[in-house]
């Protein structure tokens, strides 16, 4: 079973808003980990979104609209990303990624589609 | 912001290596951390190790020990990650992406394309 799981897609319309998970597995604490996100569009590099731990302990990528933020739901044992007043541009893949036992690990990504 | 330039497609055949390498401009090269992930078509991102130039020796994902080798070089500011042994499922875009020691991976270069096939 992987350590970082993804939903596959998520689909939201325009304007709204849309919250992509990534969920640790049983074991692993969300609360201990600091959660990176990433946007890909096609045919592009990944860019840096954000990292969240916690309200303390977060931080914007240079450049990154405030509409995108980081969060936590400990009951879920996951983080999020909140993509607010979504934008056509916003349609790619996004993945998390968590730093643990001396390796970057990535979950499978999340395709979210803006229609 | 670092800026990381990579090195161009490479065609290889089974059994043969590849290197590819990853230029910095700005930044302290030398506490700055290198990593390389790869993206095989149409799948996700997988991390296969990183270096930080003045710890020295690199560190590798274990399903890769034993055929990646990952250096760098600071007089040229230059970080490599070899693959040895390959197969056609090592066909993939391979990124360098790199972070201040104790950060994420904020800056990523363009990717190499890699196909290996005979």
């Amino acid at each position: 079973q992987a350590v970082v799981t993804q939903p596959s897609s998520l689909s939201a319309s325009p304007g709204a808003s849309a919250s992509l998970t990534c969920t640790l597995r049983s074991g692993f604490n969300v609360g201990t980990y600091r959660i990176y996100w990433y946007q890909q569009k096609p045919g592009s590099p990944p860019q840096y979104l954000l990292r969240y731990k916690s309200e303390s302990d977060k931080e914007q990528g240079s450049g990154v609209p405030s509409r995108f933020s980081g969060s936590k739901d400990a009951s879920a044992n996951a983080g999020i990303l909140v993509i607010s007043g979504l934008q056509s541009e916003d349609e790619a893949d996004y993945y998390c990624m968590i730093w643990h036992s001396s390796a970057w690990v990535f979950g499978g990504g999340t395709k979210l589609t803006v229609l | 912001q670092v800026q990381l330039v990579q090195s161009g497609a490479e065609v290889k055949k089974p059994g043969s290596s590849v290197r590819v390498s990853c230029k910095a401009s700005g930044g302290t090269f030398t506490t700055y951390s290198f990593n390389w992930v790869r993206q095989a078509p149409g799948q996700g991102l997988e991390w296969m190790g990183g270096i930080v130039p003045i710890l020295g020796s690199g560190n590798s994902e274990q399903r890769f020990q034993g055929r990646v080798t990952i250096t760098a070089d600071e007089s040229t500011r230059t970080a490599y990650m070899e693959l040895s042994s390959l197969i056609s499922e090592d066909t993939a875009v391979y990124y360098c992406a790199g972070g201040d020691v104790g950060s994420g991976l904020d800056s990523w270069g363009l990717g190499t394309l890699v196909t290996v096939s005979s």
